[in-house]
């Protein structure tokens, strides 16, 4: 059974442009999760998907932070027009809620740490 | 609203010695779930135990131990004999039922064990 995977891992960009990041959860899990973790601090929420559909946004997902799922496999977090205060480790989650299957923890994938210029 | 409090930045032990990480939690939910997850150096959060508000009972594995008390609102976290392994940040994290799927964490403890 594979985990949760991030692609890329790292990345670094410049100030200004869009960067986009890849998450693949686990094959049967139905809600995906996006975090962002700062250097000593705890994850924060940014959005969930539940199959498709985007149900839930942090206040922190700003306008220049757009986050799809476009077959309820796979998700993607663009963000445009990077700014330094972007720089952070963004993290995926997935769980299950199948029926009378519902898996209150999530698993997290490795992260993407994102460097702004 | 719901905060998670981990009061101890980082806590530095000798192998062998227990550790306990402490967690306080704040929600106006009766229904929440608490959890912990360990990050090692490597970046990647792991999944430790998951505690409903309404099982008070106490949970023991392996040299792991969580004391959770809904008088003090608190979710503490007990290694016994601890390793080198164990090095790690540890994250205390809240989900209340009525208000989505979020998880609230804390901001971590950093826990060193030295040789």
């Amino acid at each position: 059974d594979t985990g949760v995977s991030q692609d890329p891992r790292h990345k670094i960009t410049k100030r200004g442009q869009n960067v986009t990041f890849r998450c693949d959860p686990i094959s049967e899990h139905n809600r995906l999760y996006w975090y962002r973790q700062t250097l000593g601090q705890g994850p924060e929420f940014l959005t969930y998907f539940q199959n498709e559909a985007q149900l839930e946004k942090s206040r922190l997902l700003s306008d220049r932070f757009s986050a799809e799922r476009p077959k309820g496999s796979f998700s993607t977090l663009e963000i445009q027009r990077t700014e330094q205060g972007d720089s952070a480790m963004y993290l995926c989650a997935s769980s299950l809620a199948a029926g009378h299957t519902v898996s209150y923890e999530q698993y997290f994938g490795p992260g993407t740490r994102l460097t702004v210029t | 609203a719901q905060k998670v409090t981990q009061a101890q930045t980082e806590i530095s032990v000798v192998e062998k010695e227990d550790v306990t990480l402490d967690c306080v939690y704040e929600t106006r939910d009766t229904t929440y779930y608490l959890f912990w997850y360990k990050q090692p150096p490597s970046g990647e959060l792991v999944f430790l135990i998951r505690r409903n508000s309404f099982d008070e009972q106490n949970e023991i594995s392996g040299r792991y131990s969580w004391n959770f008390q809904k008088s003090t609102s608190s979710f503490n976290f007990t290694i016994t004999a601890s390793q080198v392994v164990d090095s790690a940040v540890y994250f205390c994290a809240l989900r209340n039922s009525n208000s989505g799927y979020a998880l609230n964490f804390g901001k971590g403890t950093s826990l060193l064990v030295t040789p």
